[in-house]
C-alpha cells in the first residue's frame, strides 16, 4: 500500500525557534496533503490543506505565519512552526491520499516539545 | 453546529467477546465514512470505508454499519483479541478531501 512518511519522528527546541517537519509521499505523487495536530487523549484536528504549487488553506484559528507550509513538489510537503512556543508543543501528523474517494495514508507523526 | 461523537472515551471487555464502538454525528452528510485505528504514539491506520449507499461493509473479524437516517455508524470486532487494544476513531468525508475525525474511542481487551 502507499506510504507516508515523516521526519523527525521526535523533536525538542527551545522557546522562540523554527521547527521544521517533512512530509514525504514515497510510492505515489500527492497534490494534496493535510496536517493535523493531535493534543494528548484528544482527537485529530485539521490544521491546514497543502496544495503543490499553490499556498496551502489554513482551518480557522491556526496562524498561517505561525505555521508555514511548502509544498514544493507532488511528493514532500513540509511544515515550519516558527517562533516556537510551549503551547506549540504537540503531536504533528500529516497525511496525503492517492485519489477520491479513499482512505487517508498517515506519516507516523512528529512530537514536538518545546521548552 | 457540527459533531462527531464516539459514545465513550475507553470500553474494556474481555477476550473472545465482540467490541462495538458507536460514532454518532449531527449536521453532516457525509458521502463516505471511514473507520481508523490509532496506537499509541503513532499515525492513525485505516481499516474501513463504507459509502453512504451501503448498510454494511465486512473484513475479516470487522464489521461497519452505516445508517445515514439515524447518522450512525457502528463498529465491531468479532473474536477481540488483547492485540486489538488501541483507540478507534470514525472520519467523515465530506467530499472536502480532508477528513474530519472523532474524538476516538480508547479499547482494551483484557486476557
Amino acid at each position: 500500500g502507499a506510504v507516508v512518511s515523516q521526519h523527525p519522528s521526535w523533536v525538542i527546541c527551545k522557546s522562540g525557534t523554527s521547527v521544521k517537519i517533512e512530509c514525504r509521499s514515497l510510492d505515489f505523487q500527492a497534490t494534496t496533503m493535510f496536517w493535523y495536530r493531535q493534543f494528548p487523549k484528544q482527537s485529530l484536528m485539521l490544521m491546514a490543506t497543502s496544495n503543490e504549487g499553490s499556498k496551502a488553506t489554513y482551518e480557522q484559528g491556526v496562524e498561517k505565519d505561525k505555521f508555514l507550509i511548502n509544498h514544493a513538489s507532488l511528493t514532500l510537503s513540509t511544515l515550519t512552526v516558527t517562533s516556537a512556543h510551549p503551547e506549540d508543543s504537540s503531536f504533528y501528523i500529516c497525511s496525503a491520499r492517492e485519489g477520491l474517494p479513499g482512505e487517508l495514508f498517515f506519516g507516523e507523526g512528529s512530537r514536538l516539545t518545546v521548552l | 453546529s457540527q459533531k462527531i461523537e464516539q459514545n465513550s472515551e475507553a470500553l474494556n471487555i474481555q477476550e473472545g467477546k465482540t467490541a462495538t464502538l458507536t460514532c454518532n454525528y449531527t449536521n453532516y452528510s457525509p458521502a463516505y465514512l471511514q473507520w481508523y485505528r490509532q496506537d499509541p504514539g503513532r499515525g492513525p491506520v485505516f481499516l474501513l470505508l463504507i459509502r453512504e449507499n451501503e448498510k454494511e461493509k465486512r473484513k475479516e473479524r470487522l464489521k461497519v454499519t452505516f445508517d445515514t437516517t439515524l447518522k450512525q455508524s457502528l463498529f465491531h470486532i468479532t473474536a477481540s483479541q488483547p492485540a486489538d487494544s488501541a483507540t478507534y476513531l470514525c472520519a467523515l468525508d465530506t467530499g472536502r478531501r480532508a477528513l474530519t475525525f472523532g474524538s476516538g474511542t480508547r479499547l482494551q481487551v483484557q486476557p
